[in-house]
C-alpha cells in the first residue's frame, strides 16, 4: 500500500512570491490535514480537508489556503510568502482509529 | 479542552539504557492514544496506539499503556539503540473529533 506522497520535497522561494505544495493521501482514505512544523518546535495544525471542503483551519491567516480534488489530493497555497513561513509542511491523511498516516514533507524556504 | 503535555527534552542515553518519555493528557470523552516518532528530515510516522483504558500499544521494543486513573501514556523502552535518536511525540484523538492533539513532541539523543 503506498503512503502518503507530497511534493516538491524542497521549494525556494522568495519573499511576496508564492507556494504550492501538493499531497495525495492513501488510498481510501477521504481526510487530509497540513500541519507547519518551523525549525525546532511542535507542530501547527494549518488545515483540515473531508470530501472535498474545507472543514476547519488553524489560527493561521487568509494568505494559507489550498483545496482538496475528487480524488481526494489536496494542494496548499501560502500567498505573498514571509520570511517566517519557512517550515516543513507535513500532510497527513487519517485512518480508520483517528490515526494519522504522514507524509515526507516540503522544506518552504523562504528569502 | 484537550491537551497533552510531555516531559521537555532533551534526552540524552547511553545505548541500552531505558527510556520513559513521560505524557499525560486531558481530554473530554473517550480519547485514542498515540505516539509518533520523527527522525532527522523525515515526516512523523505512528509509534503504537492505544484505543481504551488499560490497552497496551507497543512496537519495535517500544510500550505504552493507556492509564485512564492517572490520564498517562508514558513511553517506554528497555534497551535503546542509537538508531532511536529522533523526536517523540504523545497525541491523542477524541472519538467523534477531527482533530488529533500533538504534544510539543520530546527530543531523544542516544550515544555509542
Amino acid at each position: 500500500e503506498a503512503g502518503v506522497t507530497q511534493s516538491p520535497t524542497h521549494l525556494i522561494k522568495t519573499r511576496g512570491q508564492q507556494a504550492t505544495l501538493r499531497c495525495s493521501p492513501i488510498s481510501g482514505h477521504t481526510s487530509v490535514y497540513w500541519y507547519q512544523q518551523a525549525l525546532g518546535l511542535g507542530l501547527q495544525f494549518l488545515l483540515w480537508y473531508d470530501e472535498g471542503e474545507e472543514r476547519n483551519r488553524g489560527n493561521f491567516p487568509p494568505r494559507f489556503s489550498g483545496r482538496q480534488f475528487p480524488n481526494y489530493s489536496s494542494e496548499l497555497n501560502v500567498n505573498a510568502l514571509e520570511l517566517e513561513d519557512s517550515a516543513l509542511y507535513l500532510c497527513a491523511s487519517r485512518g480508520p482509529n483517528n490515526e494519522q498516516f504522514f507524509g515526507p514533507g516540503t522544506r518552504l524556504t523562504v528569502l | 479542552g484537550n491537551s497533552v503535555t510531555q516531559m521537555e527534552g532533551p534526552v540524552t542515553l547511553s545505548e541500552e539504557a531505558f527510556l520513559t518519555i513521560n505524557c499525560t493528557y486531558t481530554a473530554t470523552g473517550y480519547p485514542s492514544l498515540f505516539w509518533y516518532v520523527q527522525y532527522p528530515g523525515e515526516g512523523l510516522q505512528l509509534l503504537l496506539k492505544a484505543t481504551k483504558a488499560d490497552d497496551k500499544g507497543s512496537n519495535k521494543g517500544f510500550e505504552a499503556t493507556y492509564r485512564k486513573e492517572t490520564t498517562s501514556f508514558h513511553l517506554e523502552k528497555g534497551s535503546v539503540q542509537v538508531s532511536d535518536s529522533a523526536v517523540y511525540f504523545c497525541a491523542l484523538s477524541v472519538t467523534g473529533g477531527f482533530k488529533t492533539i500533538f504534544g510539543a513532541g520530546t527530543r531523544l539523543f542516544v550515544k555509542a
